[in-house]
């Protein structure tokens, strides 16, 4: 079974910080998504990485897909409340459905 | 307009009776999911469809099963429900891997 391992599994902070997420696994992704999900509603999709050593910038959110394609890293600049929500990463293994991690639940306030 | 909804959105049912959810997509896409999500286990996968009449068993598939007789819908049957199926239950959509998946806005279903 091919697992990918999110951290920090929570994460607080204070607006105007920065932070970084991690997803590993001891697999190699073809390729690999991040979500943010609002309470109360689906995941939303932020990004695709396909290459390794792919960087990708989307405002102030910067995704960075590991050379050997086995982690990810998602970066977030002087953070908002509107950051606020549960980051999950997604990679193609074999078959159809895609796997997900458990996520990292961010907390951004005042 | 959203390319996918779900219904209901919200469910409240007895122990031992069947419930359908429903999963509605105007995308054309080919792959269907169903998700459920519970803390501390994250999103896990239930079933999904690959086509018209195509479908294959998730990670938590017992209790469940599924139906898409076209490519636009989706359905999901609880077939007896029970507690432990109490959840957040999410449809998604997908063209594929590369492609990542559009989710629905969730139903929530509570069974007493």
């Amino acid at each position: 079974t091919q697992l990918l391992e999110q951290s920090p599994q929570f994460l607080s902070i204070q607006e105007g910080e920065n932070l970084t997420v991690y997803c590993n696994s001891s697999s190699v992704f073809s390729s690999l998504q991040w979500y943010r999900q609002e309470p109360g509603e689906g995941p939303v999709l932020l990004v695709t990485v396909v290459t390794g050593g792919e960087v990708k910038k989307l405002k102030r959110l910067t995704f960075q897909f590991g050379d050997a394609r086995k982690d990810s890293s998602l970066h977030i600049t002087a953070a908002q409340p509107g950051d606020t929500g549960l980051y999950l990463c997604q990679f193609a293994g074999s078959g159809y459905a895609l796997n997900f991690g458990k996520g990292t639940s961010l907390l951004v306030t005042p | 307009d959203a390319g996918i909804t779900q219904s209901p959105r919200h469910k409240v049912t007895e122990t031992g009776t069947p419930v359908t959810l429903r999963c509605h997509q105007t995308e054309n896409h080919r792959y269907m999911y169903w998700y459920r999500q519970d803390p501390g286990h994250g999103l896990r996968l239930i079933h999904y469809s690959y086509g018209v009449k195509d479908t294959d068993k998730g990670e938590v598939s017992d209790g469940y099963s599924v139906s898409r007789s076209k490519t636009e819908d989706f359905l999901l049957t609880l077939e007896s429900a029970t507690s432990s199926q109490t959840s957040v239950y999410f449809c998604a959509i997908s063209e594929g891997s590369l492609y990542g998946y559009t989710f629905g806005s969730g139903t929530r279903l509570t069974v007493v």
